[in-house]
């Protein structure tokens, strides 16, 4: 029943690592997303996705990569983990056919809580 | 790019009385501004959203407005519950970016 669910839910790893966080919806949206959550509850895009265009913000380093193998699936590679990755991943999908990219509403998943010692 | 700012940070109330939560944003061509409740270990959830060729939009005990004029836009929630405790994130969007604001946390005293 889920809409848009994310693995792990917990992430703990060392510096330098490397690891993945999946997402999966099953909406159907055509779009999908990565927010970063820091520990002041502030929420910063970090890629907005669909089968046209991935944009990328640009404050993002390259040590993070979005993949997806399907409509339904986007998932976030992290590269050579730092202190400062710390964070709470947020997952999110949405439906922009029609009303264009980031004007629709966006259904979140749960987060990860990615905590790099 | 587009730069949202939301007040208060944090926001008390009793049991019944009303919230208000205020954003301002600095793009006019920003046109969809959503507004998301974000519980205790989850992940936000919209609960109100407004395009900008509407000013006012109502949702039973929720309510939000925008002046597009001054390029700001509010939360109102009446006759308030504990349950309506949480962190409240305004967003204003055009085509490709979303930007939030940094989140009023709301907290409901029985």
């Amino acid at each position: 029943d889920t809409a848009v669910s994310q693995t792990p839910k917990y992430l703990v790893t060392q510096m330098g690592n490397d690891k993945s966080i999946k997402c999966e919806q099953n909406l159907g949206h055509d779009t999908m997303y990565w927010y970063k959550q820091d520990s002041k509850k502030f929420l910063k895009i970090m890629f907005s996705y669909n089968n046209k265009e991935l944009i990328i913000n640009e404050t993002v380093p390259n040590r993070f990569s979005p993949k997806s193998p399907d409509k339904a699936h986007l998932n976030l590679h992290i590269n050579s983990l730092e202190l400062g990755d710390s964070a709470v991943y947020f997952c999110a999908s949405s439906q922009e056919m029609g009303t264009g990219l980031g004007l629709s509403e966006q259904y979140f998943g749960p987060g990860t809580r990615l905590t790099v010692t | 790019g587009e730069n949202v700012e939301q007040h208060p940070s944090t926001l008390s109330v009793q049991e019944g009385d009303s919230a208000v939560i205020k954003c301002t944003y600095s793009d006019s061509a920003s046109n969809y501004f959503p507004w998301y409740k974000q519980e205790l270990g989850k992940g936000p959830q919209l609960i109100i959203d407004i395009r900008s060729n509407v000013g006012e939009k109502k949702d039973q005990r929720i309510a939000v407005t925008l002046n597009k004029t001054a390029k700001h836009f509010s939360l109102h929630i009446t006759e308030t519950q504990p349950e309506d405790s949480a962190v409240y994130f305004c967003a204003a969007s055009i085509i490709g970016d979303m930007r939030f604001g940094a989140g009023t946390r709301l907290t409901v005293k029985p």
